[in-house]
C-alpha cells in the first residue's frame, strides 16, 4: 500500500531534549516536505527537499533541521525544543517520476504527530 | 504573511444545503490545489486547477478557477454529513514550494 509513515504519532516531552519525528514514504516520490499545522494559521511549511542531499528552508525554519540522506526517508530533527513548537507536525511526499508536472501531482499526507512540549 | 484568503473559516450548516468556500489571493496562482483534511489524519487531494476559468466537478462538489488565476471557489450541492472536515486550498509556488490557506472548518448536521 501507497504511503507516508511518520513516527511517533503522539509525543510529550520536555523543553531541551532533543528529538527526531521520523518520515518514510514508499512510492518513490522525488520530493519530501515537513509542515507544522496550528489553529488559525493553517499548514505552513518548515523544511523541503527536491532530492536525496537536496534541502531548502521553507516558512517557518527556525528551531528545525532535516536531512535526506535516502530518497524514502525524511527526518525532522528538533535539537532543542522549546514549548513554541507544540503542534501538529506532517509529512508529505509527491513526484512520481515519469507522471508530468510534479507541481501538479498530489501531495500524500502521512497521518500527523502531535507534538507537545512542555 | 498569509497569501491565501479562505472565507468563511468556519460553516454549520443542514444536511441538504448548498454551500460555497471561497480562496483568495491578491497575486496570481500558476496552479491550485484543494484538499479535505479529516480529523486524526492528513489532507487528501480533491483537485487540481491549473487554467484560469477552469471548472472541474467531483460529484458534488464542483471546483472553479478564476479567469484571472487569483481567486478559485468550492460549491458543494445537497451537501451529506460525509463532507464534514476541514477544506484546505493551497497555492504551489514551484519546486513544491506551498502555501496553504487557513481553512474552512465545515460541519453538515443531519
Amino acid at each position: 500500500e501507497a504511503q507516508v509513515t511518520q513516527n511517533p504519532r503522539y509525543l510529550i516531552t520536555v523543553t531541551g531534549k532533543k528529538l527526531t519525528v521520523t518520515c518514510s514514504q514508499n512510492m518513490n516520490h522525488e520530493y519530501m516536505s515537513w509542515y507544522r499545522q496550528d489553529p488559525g494559521l493553517g499548514l505552513r511549511q518548515i523544511y523541503y527537499s527536491m532530492n536525496v542531499e537536496v534541502t531548502d528552508k521553507g516558512d517557518v525554519p527556525e528551531g528545525y533541521k532535516v536531512s535526506r540522506k535516502e530518497k524514502r526517508n525524511f527526518p525532522l530533527i528538533l535539537e532543542s525544543p522549546s514549548p513554541n513548537q507544540t503542534s501538529l507536525y506532517f509529512c508529505a511526499s509527491s513526484g512520481e517520476p515519469g507522471q508530468g508536472d510534479y507541481s501538479n501531482q498530489p501531495q500524500h499526507f502521512g497521518d500527523g504527530t502531535r507534538l507537545s512540549i512542555l | 504573511t498569509q497569501l491565501l484568503e479562505q472565507s468563511p473559516q468556519f460553516l454549520s450548516i443542514q444536511e441538504g444545503e448548498n454551500l460555497t468556500v471561497y480562496c483568495n489571493s491578491s497575486s496570481v496562482f500558476s496552479s491550485l490545489q484543494w484538499y479535505r483534511q479529516e480529523p486524526g489524519e492528513g489532507p487528501v487531494l480533491l483537485v487540481t486547477v491549473v487554467t484560469g476559468g477552469e471548472v472541474k466537478k467531483l460529484k458534488r462538489l464542483t471546483f472553479q478557477f478564476g479567469d484571472a488565476r487569483k481567486d478559485s471557489s468550492l460549491h458543494i450541492t445537497a451537501a451529506q454529513p460525509g463532507d464534514t472536515g476541514l477544506y484546505l486550498c493551497v497555492r504551489v509556488q514551484g519546486a513544491q514550494k506551498l502555501v496553504f490557506g487557513q481553512g474552512t472548518r465545515l460541519t453538515i448536521n443531519p
